[in-house]
């Protein structure tokens, strides 16, 4: 089963606007990432928080994560037509050695011109 | 740089045919990780290798799925005997590192399964 489910599943928001999309997930992590996947393409990495963090910015993104709510959101600020794309968050597993991800059912922003 | 190869990008063939998809790494990442694409179940983790060596296959589904990677620079995920149930987006990724490190996705190998 997914660990992580974002929310919600479509979201179409105005250029110029902002976006937020949402993740929450069920067990301890050390890290979450967010990916992006235009159609047709791979996924492309983001930005990456850890546990003990609160908050992280990079450019038009910012991230917040609260572990005690096993929660993550994704904003991205000054929506662009280019932001259009499906968005994943992903956490790791807790126990040393194990490096698997596991990837959120994901979030499809579309930006409207 | 040169970004994670896959190929072929699309590959459409009869049920009951082998299938081998291919995967060249980022050079020097020492993880290679094999997902699988679909609209009902998402993204799913296949296997994953360490330096050429599989470290977790719990995700593959059949026996008819098996993934080597004989050297760095080659992966390869091999379905024998295909169903059209296998149809889906299979995608490489590697990373340097650990899970605190980004992973690099390919453009994924569209599969139809007739």
């Amino acid at each position: 089963s997914q660990q992580g489910e974002e929310d919600p599943q479509a979201l179409s928001i105005q250029e110029g606007e902002n976006a937020t999309m949402n993740c929450s997930y069920k067990t301890s992590i050390n890290n979450l990432q967010w990916y992006r996947q235009n159609s047709g393409r791979g996924l492309v990495h983001l930005i990456l928080i850890r546990s003990n963090e609160r908050e992280k910015h990079s450019g038009r993104l910012r991230v917040t994560l609260d572990t005690s709510k096993k929660s993550s959101s994704l904003l991205i600020t000054a929506s662009r037509a280019a932001d259009t794309a499906s968005y994943f968050c992903a956490t790791d597993a807790p126990n040393f050695g194990n490096e698997k991800l596991t990837f959120g059912t994901g979030t499809r922003l579309t930006i409207i011109p | 740089d040169a970004g994670v190869i896959q190929s072929p990008r699309h590959e459409v063939t009869e049920m009951g045919q082998e299938v081998t998809l291919r995967c060249k790494p980022i050079s020097g990442h020492d993880y290679l990780f094999w997902y699988r694409q679909t609209m009902m179940r998402g993204l799913e983790l296949l296997i994953y290798f360490n330096n050429n060596v599989p470290i977790d296959d719990s995700g593959m589904p059949e026996d008819r799925f098996s993934a080597k990677m004989p050297n760095a620079s080659f992966s390869t995920l091999k379905i024998q005997p295909s169903e059209p149930r296998d149809s889906a987006v299979y995608f490489c990724a590697s990373s340097w590192g650990r899970s605190n490190q980004p992973q690099h996705f390919g453009d994924g190998t569209r599969l139809s399964i007739l």
